[in-house]
C-alpha cells in the first residue's frame, strides 16, 4: 500500500524550531517531487514547499522563505521539513504530499498534482 | 505569485441539485489547474488533474473544465458525502497555489 506518516509535531514555543519527517512506503521516495501543503485552523489549504526527486531543487512559499528548509534521505525513503523561527501563525497541520505526473496526450504535455497525502501532523506555536 | 480565487466562498445546495464551482487565476495558467476535496479532519484527495481529468477512483458526477484564467468544478447530482470543501490549486509556477476553498453545506 503507497503510504505518508508525518511524524515530529508537537507544542512549540514562538521563535523556536522543528523538524518534521515524512516516511514513504509502497512507492520509491527517489522517482517523486515531494511537496509540504498545511492548513491553519480554521483556514484553507497552503502550499508550503517543493523538492526535486533527487533533491537539487526546492522552492518555498514566501511566508516561510527563508525559515523553513527541505531535505531527503532517498536511500531511508524519508523526506524531511526543517522549521525554524516559528510563529504563531505556522500553527497548522503540516501534510507530507507526493506529486504525480499525468500525461495528457491529446496536448502532448505533462500535468502535475498532488495524489498521495499522508495523514498530518499538528504543529502548534504558543507561548 | 499566482493567485487563485473560488467563487462562492459557499453554496447551499440539497441532495440531487447540480452545484458548480468557479476559480479564477491571476494570470493564465493553461490547464494546469488541479481540484481537490478535503473531509473535516481529514487529508485532501485529488479529484481532478489538467482541468478537466478525472483521478481514479473518482465518480463521474465530478467534471472540470476550463482553461487560461477561468476554470470550473462541476457536481452533477450532489449526494451525502459531497457536502465538504473543495480547493482549487495551480501547478504552472515554480510556487504552486490554492485557492481559499469552496464550501458546499446542506440547505
Amino acid at each position: 500500500e503507497v503510504q505518508l506518516v508525518e511524524s515530529g509535531g508537537g507544542l512549540i514555543q514562538p521563535g523556536g524550531s522543528l523538524r518534521l519527517s515524512c516516511a514513504a512506503s509502497g512507492f520509491t521516495l527517489r522517482s517523486h517531487w515531494m511537496h509540504w501543503v498545511r492548513k491553519a485552523p480554521g483556514k484553507g489549504l497552503m502550499w508550503v514547499s517543493r523538492m526535486k526527486d533527487d533533491g537539487s531543487f526546492t522552492r518555498f512559499a514566501d511566508a516561510v522563505e527563508g525559515r523553513f528548509s527541505m531535505s531527503r534521505d532517498n536511500a531511508k525513503n524519508t523526506l524531511y521539513l526543517q522549521m525554524n523561527s516559528l510563529r504563531a501563525e505556522d500553527t497548522a497541520v503540516y501534510y507530507c504530499v507526493r506529486e504525480a505526473d499525468f500525461w495528457d496526450g491529446y496536448s502532448s504535455k505533462n500535468y502535475y498534482g498532488l495524489d498521495v497525502w499522508g495523514q498530518g501532523t499538528t504543529v502548534t506555536v504558543s507561548s | 505569485d499566482i493567485q487563485l480565487t473560488q467563487s462562492p466562498s459557499s453554496v447551499s445546495a440539497s441532495v440531487g441539485d447540480r452545484v458548480t464551482i468557479a476559480c479564477r487565476a491571476s494570470e493564465s495558467i493553461s490547464r494546469f489547474l488541479n481540484w481537490y476535496q478535503q473531509e473535516p479532519g481529514k487529508a485532501p484527495k485529488l479529484l481532478i488533474y489538467a482541468a478537466s481529468n478525472l483521478q481514479s477512483g473518482v465518480p463521474s458526477r465530478f467534471s472540470g473544465s476550463g482553461s487560461g484564467t477561468e476554470f470550473t468544478l462541476t457536481i452533477s447530482s450532489l449526494q451525502p458525502e459531497d457536502f465538504v470543501t473543495y480547493y482549487c490549486q495551480q501547478s504552472y509556477s515554480s510556487q504552486w497555489t490554492f485557492g481559499q476553498g469552496t464550501k458546499v453545506e446542506i440547505k
